[in-house]
């Protein structure tokens, strides 16, 4: 089945150390988007990516680095210099481009916390 | 970016129609009106969009006033299994980008 696929569900990160997580999309879409959702909070946006090599930084992206060296891949690093890490993490992907029905599709979201 | 004001929460009885309320009075003429719904413990899905008319699709209707000040989803059936929360969100023609408020918690009652 097409989709996102975010691994893994849960995530422990100890002090100081970076953690990597994985995002992996087999729609074809060319843009990739990283959120972080604190509890009973809004989506909050990471950074964004509109095509391969090429990435922006969203509306809180410092202690996090993403690359995006394939498609289908948009993997996210939370630094040992994101201070306050625990929370859900949501990868999306689109079609990208201007289109107005630039539907964003979601995968199941990975939740990390901090020993 | 214009922003959008939703009742924090809302209850509906089961097999009864829900109205969703969403205020934006600052939308710009070219925002368009998008509403995403997350169930509990999963990513958000897309619910419905529109401009200026109102929209249908399998899912939902969206109602959008005729200023465009404000617009209610409406779910014409709700069962056990629309319960979530419901994001009223204007997207720009030409931004990628989609800014989640902390939307609607709906609360379907047996």
């Amino acid at each position: 089945d097409g989709g996102i696929t975010q691994s893994p569900k849960y995530l422990f990160r100890k002090e100081g150390q970076n953690v990597t997580l994985s995002c992996e999309q087999n729609l074809n879409h060319d843009a990739m988007y990283w959120y972080r959702q604190d509890p009973g909070q809004g989506l909050r946006l990471i950074y964004y990516s509109q095509i391969v090599n090429d990435f922006q930084k969203g509306d809180i992206a410092e202690g996090y680095s993403v690359s995006r060296e394939k498609k289908e891949s948009f993997p996210l690093t939370v630094t040992s210099a994101q201070k306050n890490p625990t929370a859900f993490y949501l990868c999306a992907s689109s079609i990208g481009g201007t289109l107005v029905k630039n539907i964003q599709y979601f995968g199941a979201g990975t939740r990390l916390s901090v020993l | 970016d214009a922003k959008t004001t939703q009742p924090n929460s809302m209850e509906s009885n089961e097999e009864e129609p829900v109205h969703l309320p969403c205020n934006h009075s600052t939308i710009s003429g070219t925002d368009y009106i998008h509403w995403y719904r997350q169930l509990p413990s999963q990513g958000p899905e897309y619910v419905i969009h529109g401009l200026t008319s109102n929209v249908n699709n399998r899912m939902a209707s969206l109602a959008i006033a005729e200023d465009r000040k404000s617009s209610t989803l409406i779910l014409h059936r709700a069962t056990l299994r629309d319960a979530a929360v419901y994001y009223c969100i204007l997207r720009d023609f030409g931004n990628e980008k989609l800014t989640f408020g902390t939307g609607t918690r709906l609360t379907i009652i047996p």
